[in-house]
C-alpha cells in the first residue's frame, strides 16, 4: 500500500526566508507525486506535480520540489516567503493502477511571521 | 472553464436524517472522486467514479454513497447522520488517470 508522511504538522518561518516542507512517500511502484494548498475555508488547490518527467518540477507562486528516488522524498521549496503563503500544505501520491485515487499526507501548516 | 462546483457549501443536519452532497466537474472531465477531510483523519478517499460507474472504493461504512449522471455530475448520499460525519467533503474531478484532480471549495456538514 502506498503512504506519504509529511515530516512537521506546523512550520514557522519569516518573511523572505526559505520555505521547505518535508514529504517522504513509500510506493511499491513508480509513484505520482503532488501538492496541495488549502487556504481557510477553501478547497485543494494544485500547487505542482510530479509524473516522471523530470525530477525538478517547478509550481505556481514560487513553489518547487524535487522528486529524490533514493531518498523516496518530494520536498516542497521556496527561496523566500510571503505573507500570503500562509496556509496547509497537503503532499499526496497515486498510482496508475489505482485510478484517480489521491492517498495524502497528514498535511503541514505553514506560519509567516512578518 | 469553470472550476468544480459544489452545492450546498454549508449544511447543518441531525442525527439519523439523510444529506444528499453534489458535485459538478469541470467540463469534459469524466472522473469524480469524493473525500472527506476532517481535523482527527485529515484527508480520506471515499469513491470515485467514472463514466457512470463506481472505478474505486475507501474504506467507508455503506451509508456513504455516490453516483454519477451521464453528464458527469455527482452526488453522494449519508444516511443515518452521525456525529463523526461532521466534516468537509470535497470533490474533485479529472479528465482520466492519472491525470491530476481539480477540487472543489467542499461542502461543510455540521451533524448535530
Amino acid at each position: 500500500a502506498q503512504s506519504v508522511t509529511q515530516l512537521g504538522s506546523h512550520v514557522s518561518v519569516s518573511e523572505g526566508a526559505l520555505v521547505l516542507l518535508r514529504c517522504n512517500y513509500s510506493s511499491s511502484v513508480p509513484p505520482y507525486l503532488f501538492w496541495y494548498v488549502q487556504y481557510p475555508n477553501q478547497g485543494l488547490q494544485l500547487l505542482l506535480k510530479y509524473t516522471s518527467a523530470a525530477t525538478l518540477v517547478k509550481g505556481i507562486n514560487g513553489f518547487e520540489a524535487e522528486f529524490k528516488k533514493s531518498e523516496t522524498s518530494f520536498h516542497l521549496t521556496k527561496p523566500s516567503a510571503h505573507m500570503s503563503d500562509a496556509a496547509e500544505y497537503f503532499c499526496a501520491v497515486s498510482k496508475e493502477t489505482s485510478g484517480s485515487r489521491l492517498t495524502f499526507g497528514e498535511g503541514t501548516q505553514l506560519t509567516v511571521n512578518p | 472553464k469553470a472550476g468544480v462546483t459544489q452545492t450546498p457549501r454549508y449544511l447543518i443536519k441531525t442525527r439519523g436524517q439523510q444529506v444528499t452532497l453534489s458535485c459538478s466537474p469541470i467540463s469534459g472531465h469524466r472522473s469524480v472522486s469524493w473525500y472527506q477531510q476532517t481535523p482527527g483523519q485529515g484527508l480520506q478517499f471515499l469513491f470515485e467514479y467514472f463514466s457512470e460507474t463506481q472505478r474505486n472504493k475507501g474504506n467507508f461504512p455503506g451509508r456513504f454513497s455516490g453516483r454519477q449522471f451521464s453528464n458527469s455530475r455527482s452526488e453522494m448520499n449519508v444516511s443515518t447522520l452521525e456525529l463523526g460525519d461532521s466534516a468537509l467533503y470535497l470533490c474533485a474531478s479529472s479528465s482520466g488517470t492519472p491525470d491530476t484532480q481539480y477540487f472543489g471549495p467542499g461542502t461543510r456538514l455540521t451533524v448535530l
